[in-house]
C-alpha cells in the first residue's frame, strides 16, 4: 500500500500565483520531507518538517503538517516559471532508514 | 563538494540484455540508497547500504537485480536479464547519517528504457 500520496496529480497556474500541493500518508511518521524534481534532473531536497512541528518556512515555501489528519501541504508563493517541476512528499517511519514517496504533483507555471 | 553522481544518465537496452548502473556517493557518506520510479508512479525504495554492507534490501523486486558496493565507495546496480517492466528512472542517494532526520542528497538518476 502506498504510504504517501500527493494531490493534485497535476496543477497548472500562472506565474505570480500561489501553488498548493497536499500529501496524505497512512501510518505514524518520524519526519516528512518535500522534494522537487525538474525534468531530467535528480531529486532536490526542499524542506523537512518533524512530526512535532506544525509549520515551517523556507524562502517562498511554506509547509504545514497535521499529524492528526496524517497530511501535509506545500505552498509555493509568488510562483515562477522555474518552479515548474514535479513535487514529492517523502515520509520516514520510526526505526526505518528509508523514505516512502508518493507519485508526485506535476506543477506547471506558465509565464 | 561534489554531489551524488550517477551514470549513465540514459540507457536503452533490449529485453534480455544486461545493464549496470553506477552511483558515486558524496565522499565520506557511509549510507547509500537506491530508489526507482517506474512509469510515472511513486518513487520506491530498493535498498540501503551502510558502507559495503546491505542494511536493507527489502525493496529489491526480484533476483534479476544485484546491487554491490565493494569497498564501501561507489555502488553498482545490475539488472540481468532486463525486462520491459524494469523501465524507469533509478535514483541513488547518499547521506552521512542514516534515517530521516536529514534530507538525502540524490543523484540525477539513470533513465532506463527496456525495449
Amino acid at each position: 500500500s502506498q504510504q504517501g500520496e500527493e494531490d493534485p496529480q497535476a496543477l497548472s497556474i500562472q506565474e505570480g500565483e500561489n501553488a498548493t500541493m497536499n500529501c496524505s500518508y497512512k501510518t505514524s511518521i518520524n519526519n516528512l520531507q518535500w522534494y522537487r524534481q525538474n525534468s531530467g534532473r535528480g531529486l532536490v531536497h526542499l524542506i523537512l518538517i518533524r512530526s512535532n512541528e506544525r509549520e515551517k518556512h523556507s524562502g517562498r515555501l511554506r509547509v504545514t503538517l497535521d499529524t492528526s489528519k496524517k497530511s501535509s501541504s506545500l505552498l509555493i508563493t509568488a510562483s515562477r516559471a522555474a518552479d515548474t517541476a514535479s513535487y514529492f512528499c517523502a515520509t520516514d517511519l520510526y526505526n526505518f532508514n528509508k523514505f516512502y514517496f508518493g507519485s508526485g504533483t506535476k506543477l506547471n507555471v506558465k509565464p | 563538494e561534489a554531489g551524488v553522481t550517477q551514470f549513465p544518465s540514459h540507457s536503452v537496452i533490449e529485453k534480455g540484455q544486461t545493464v549496470t548502473l553506477r552511483c558515486d556517493p558524496i565522499s565520506g557518506h557511509d549510507n547509500l540508497y537506491w530508489y526507482r520510479r517506474v512509469m510515472g508512479k511513486e518513487i520506491k525504495f530498493l535498498l540501503h547500504f551502510v558502507k559495503e554492507s546491505k542494511q536493507d534490501e527489502s525493496g529489491m523486486p526480484n533476483n534479476r537485480f544485484l546491487a554491490e558496493r565493494t569497498g564501501g565507495t561507489y555502488s553498482t546496480l545490475k539488472v540481468q536479464p532486463a525486462e520491459l517492466e524494469d523501465s524507469g528512472v533509478y535514483f541513488c542517494a547518499s547521506s552521512q547519517v542514516a534515517g530521516g532526520n536529514y534530507g538525502y542528497t540524490f543523484g540525477s538518476g539513470t533513465r532506463l528504457t527496456v525495449v
